[in-house]
């Protein structure tokens, strides 16, 4: 069974780095694609990106210029870095599976709560 | 991007059946998933491509497209069915779009 479990601070300063990591065990990260979604606190899901196993990334257009995610299969990690952030980039952040680039996103992890504030 | 439009909310009695909405323009072209998240937990998905199950969501779940609107139909709804649903298409196999989310109430 695939799990999959987001880390990484639960406070971040506004205009900071925000930094998430996603550790996939129960499985490969080979074949797969690996997203990034967020909802902020009573709100509804947005999908923030996701990078291939190989390295190939595709962003949100809303988020784009501030967002980079990437790969460690070596580690069977995926990372999530958001920059310049403010209140508005406070939610709950979870990592996602799935089977190629437009599949059902099938295994979410629990979710990190991250709040920007200083 | 593409919008998907859902009800804010729906009722339904205990046992009834529920019909949650997803709108969005000749989304009958597009594969619809549905993800169930109760509160402080984690999306579930309970429907893909349209109409079809993961394994362990029981069969009183199932979905349809058709036109402009997707629904998901929960038979014999129980206490344990109230959560936020969402609809999920991707747009160009590049963008992943999202429904507002509909807060299912069993009575």
């Amino acid at each position: 069974q695939v799990q999959l479990q987001e880390s990484g601070p639960g406070l971040v300063k506004p205009s900071e780095t925000l930094s998430l990591t996603c550790t996939v065990s129960g499985g490969s990260m080979s074949s797969f694609y690996w997203s990034w979604v967020r909802q902020p606190p009573g709100k509804g899901l947005e999908w923030i990106g996701y990078i291939s196993y190989s390295g190939s990334a595709n962003y949100n257009a809303s988020l784009r210029s501030r967002v980079t995610i990437s790969v460690d299969t070596s580690k069977n990690q995926f990372s999530l870095n958001l920059r310049s952030v403010t209140a508005a980039d406070t939610a709950v952040y979870y990592c996602v599976r799935h089977g190629w680039s437009s599949a059902p996103l099938d295994y979410w992890g629990q979710g990190t709560l991250v709040t920007v504030s200083s | 991007s593409y919008d998907l439009t859902q009800p804010l909310s729906v009722s339904v009695a205990l046992g009834q059946t529920a019909r949650l909405t997803c709108g969005g323009n000749n989304i009958v072209h597009k594969n619809v998933q549905w993800y169930q998240q109760k509160p402080g937990q984690a999306p579930v998905m309970v429907i893909y491509t349209d109409k079809n199950r993961p394994s362990g969501i029981p069969e009183r779940f199932s979905g349809s497209n058709s036109g402009n609107t997707a629904t998901l139909t929960i038979t014999r709804a129980q206490a344990g069915d109230e959560a936020d649903y969402y609809c999920q298409v991707w747009d160009s196999s590049t963008y992943v779009g999202f429904g507002g989310g509909t807060r299912l109430t069993v009575l």
